[in-house]
């Protein structure tokens, strides 16, 4: 089974700085036959179902604000948040397949 | 747009089975490319994913609830269902619905908070 770990477990960041989240999979998920890397981000407010932000590592789901970004390929992923706003408090996952990784809560310092 | 709905009894005894049903709007399940799945989200805990479906009836389970879930579809009604059976208070946490395109899970439900009690 494919275990996904997220580094840190909490952070804070101060306004308008940027926040990178780290996510890695115990086993490569990236697919040979079209070379894509089936690895989504979710941001989950309280109360709140997650949502969508990035798919395939590095694409931005539509109406996603451009200073979320995601990078990385194999095993070894990055969310990058740019410059950190206040409705950006909340926890974020990533995701492989049928694993989610355990979160990280980013709030504001 | 495509909508989910979770609908369901809240409160669940011990040992019996949970029953919840997800109705799309605004999209047709049969219209493939998805996988309609359901999670679930422990009180204060991170994201579990139970199993998806796909309309042919093609299913997938997490292999730590396998031997106890059923996902169901009924593509006339436009919806598809979870069963998990002999449950436990360990089972007690808010389920969502949502649609799973392979790449990311881009729809959910509200999600619906399920309690296992006598």
């Amino acid at each position: 089974d494919i275990v996904m770990t997220q580094s840190p477990d909490s952070l804070a960041v101060s306004l308008g700085e940027r926040a990178t989240i780290n996510c890695k999979s115990s086993q490569s998920v990236l697919y040979s036959s079209n070379n894509k890397n089936y690895l989504a981000w979710y941001q989950q407010k309280p109360g709140q179902p997650p949502k969508l932000l990035i798919y395939w590592a590095s694409t931005r789901e539509s109406g996603v604000p451009d200073r979320f970004s995601g990078s990385g390929s194999g095993t070894d992923f990055t969310l990058t948040i740019s410059s950190l706003q206040a409705e950006d408090v909340a926890v974020y996952y990533c995701q492989q397949s049928g694993t989610f990784g355990p979160g990280t809560k980013v709030d504001i310092k | 747009q495509v909508q989910l709905q979770e609908s369901g009894p809240g409160l669940v005894k011990p040992s019996q089975t949970l029953s919840l049903t997800c109705t799309v709007s605004g999209g047709s399940i049969s219209s493939g490319g998805y996988y309609w799945s359901w999670i679930r989200q422990h009180p204060g805990k991170g994201l579990e994913w139970i199993g998806y479906i796909y309309y042919s009836g093609s299913t997938y389970y997490n292999p730590s609830l396998k031997s106890r879930v059923t996902i169901s579809v009924d593509t006339s009604k436009n919806q598809f269902s979870l069963k998990l059976s002999s449950v436990t208070a360990a089972d007690t946490a808010v389920y969502y619905c949502a649609r799973d395109r392979r790449g990311g899970i881009d729809i959910w439900g509200q999600g619906t908070m399920v309690t296992v009690s006598s």
